[in-house]
């Protein structure tokens, strides 16, 4: 039972256009969530979380929006740059158990 | 500073044979987590080690354990093999002492280990 889900396995955008993840979740008790980006024979590297007590968080090109009610995220891009090209995971957790829980990965393909 | 590394970088193992992986964390981090990727899985939480004590566990059967030591370097084991263990094996460290998800963890390059 997957309790974070990725429903797109791969997308392709434009460069210079907004490129948007989404991610939803089943387990209401998570309340700290996270995206990561992974190259090519290359560990993940951590891009941005948010906490449940917010529903926006910002850190440069990077926005993910949080709708709690809808157990849905989304990790916006903007502009998308070819370096972005990548899979992306969306994970969370919850306090009490504390393990991060991760989605399958969306591949995200930038057109010149 | 330098990052995680992990050895080896590829495994190759035949079913029933049991392997040792290492993962070194960046200088100064304490808190070291292991994760299994698999095409079909994505990435699932094996379990996390913080000051030689194992502070976290996934849902894995018991041919895989790990320990930390106090250089805060770990190692993870895989016992009696099967052909379902062939995944990325990846390794991320973090300062620890916080909540551990809330903690930014910085992954190694991982193992790809082969079971045959």
């Amino acid at each position: 039972d997957q309790q974070v889900k990725q429903n797109s396995p791969s997308l392709s955008v434009q460069e210079g256009r907004i490129s948007i993840l989404n991610c939803d979740y089943t387990n209401s008790m998570f309340d700290y969530f996270l995206w990561y980006k992974k190259y090519p024979a290359e560990g993940p590297t951590f891009l941005i979380s948010i906490s449940s007590i917010k529903d926006k968080n910002e850190d440069g090109r990077f926005t993910v929006f949080l709708n709690k009610s809808a157990k849905h995220l989304s990790l916006h891009i903007v502009p998308s740059q070819p370096g972005d090209s990548a899979v992306y995971f969306c994970a969370a957790s919850d306090d009490r158990d504390d393990k991060i829980i991760f989605g399958k990965g969306t591949r995200l393909h930038i057109l010149p | 500073k330098a990052g995680v590394t992990q050895t080896p970088r590829y495994l190759i193992k035949t079913r029933g044979q049991q392997v040792t992986l290492s993962c070194s964390p960046i200088s100064g981090h304490r808190s070291v987590s292991w994760y299994q990727q698999t095409p079909g899985q994505g990435l699932q939480f094996l379990f996390e080690y913080f000051s030689e004590t194992q502070r976290n566990k996934g849902n894995f059967p018991g041919r895989f354990s790990g320990r930390q030591f106090s250089n805060s370097r770990s190692e993870m084991n895989v016992s009696t093999l099967e052909l379902g263990d062939s995944a990325l094996y990846l390794c991320a460290s973090s300062f620890g002492g916080g909540r551990p998800s809330a903690d930014t963890q910085y992954f190694g390059p991982g193992t790809r280990l082969t079971v045959l």
